[in-house]
């Protein structure tokens, strides 16, 4: 256990559909990630958040909207997702973003297929 | 763009067998080079995370080096057992900003 989960593990959505996907550190950190994993390819930063506040946000459409009410919960937000958008969203947590080590830690992901 | 290369994408061991894979990164601007083990389904696990150039860390059979001057890692595991059937990532934290680039794995399958 890595003290970061993830809800739910899997999700079928069609493209008009508007779903959530939710991430819960237990680990008293203060900065949370989403990164999304398509086969084939490395993991990819999405969004950071560092002390409830956006920091990162790597160049992500629209349709992918991520809200963090506090330091402990994060979540993303889909509508009119593509085909091409199933992957693996994986969240994950550390004490501060920015830092040099920025040891991560992950949640187990949701894998997420759009019909 | 930060490039992370890992090699072999896959491998396939005999229980018992030694193994090691690679990871190399940018040489310049380097901060940290993060090893993490990911079981099918599960969440990645921390291994090491490594910082001085000729690092060497070691948790149980499994040990890696750094050599940060030519930008690679090794990953050695001593006498693979089936539960060492994963995918090892690497990741890169550099440049002016920490952010963690990772490779795409190594696959690496057990055989008992």
């Amino acid at each position: 256990e890595t003290g970061v989960t993830q809800t739910p593990r899997h999700l079928v959505m069609g493209m008009t559909n508007k779903k959530s996907l939710k991430c819960e550190q237990h680990l008293g950190h203060n900065a949370m990630y989403w990164y999304k994993q398509s086969a084939k390819k490395p993991l990819e930063l999405m969004f950071v958040y560092n002390f409830k506040e956006q920091t990162e946000n790597n160049s992500v459409p629209s349709r992918f909207s991520p809200e963090c009410p506090n330091s402990s919960h994060l979540f993303l937000h889909l509508h009119t997702l593509q085909p091409e958008d199933s992957a693996l969203y994986l969240c994950a947590s550390s004490q501060e973003a920015g830092g040099p080590l920025n040891e991560q830690f992950f949640g187990p992901g949701t894998r997420l297929t759009v019909l | 763009i930060l490039n992370v290369e890992q090699s072999p994408q896959s491998l396939h061991v005999q229980e018992g067998d030694s193994t090691n894979f690679t990871c190399s990164f940018p040489s310049s601007n380097f901060y940290a080079l993060h090893w993490y083990r990911w079981e099918t389904a599960k969440s990645p696990e921390a291994l090491f995370v490594m910082t001085l150039n000729g690092d060497e860390k070691k948790k149980g059979r499994i040990s890696a080096t750094l050599n940060t001057k030519e930008g690679y890692s090794y990953l050695y595991i001593k006498g693979s057992q089936p539960e060492d059937s994963a995918t090892y990532l690497c990741a890169f934290s550099g440049g002016s900003n920490y952010k963690l680039t990772f490779g795409k794995g190594t696959l690496l399958t057990v055989n008992p």
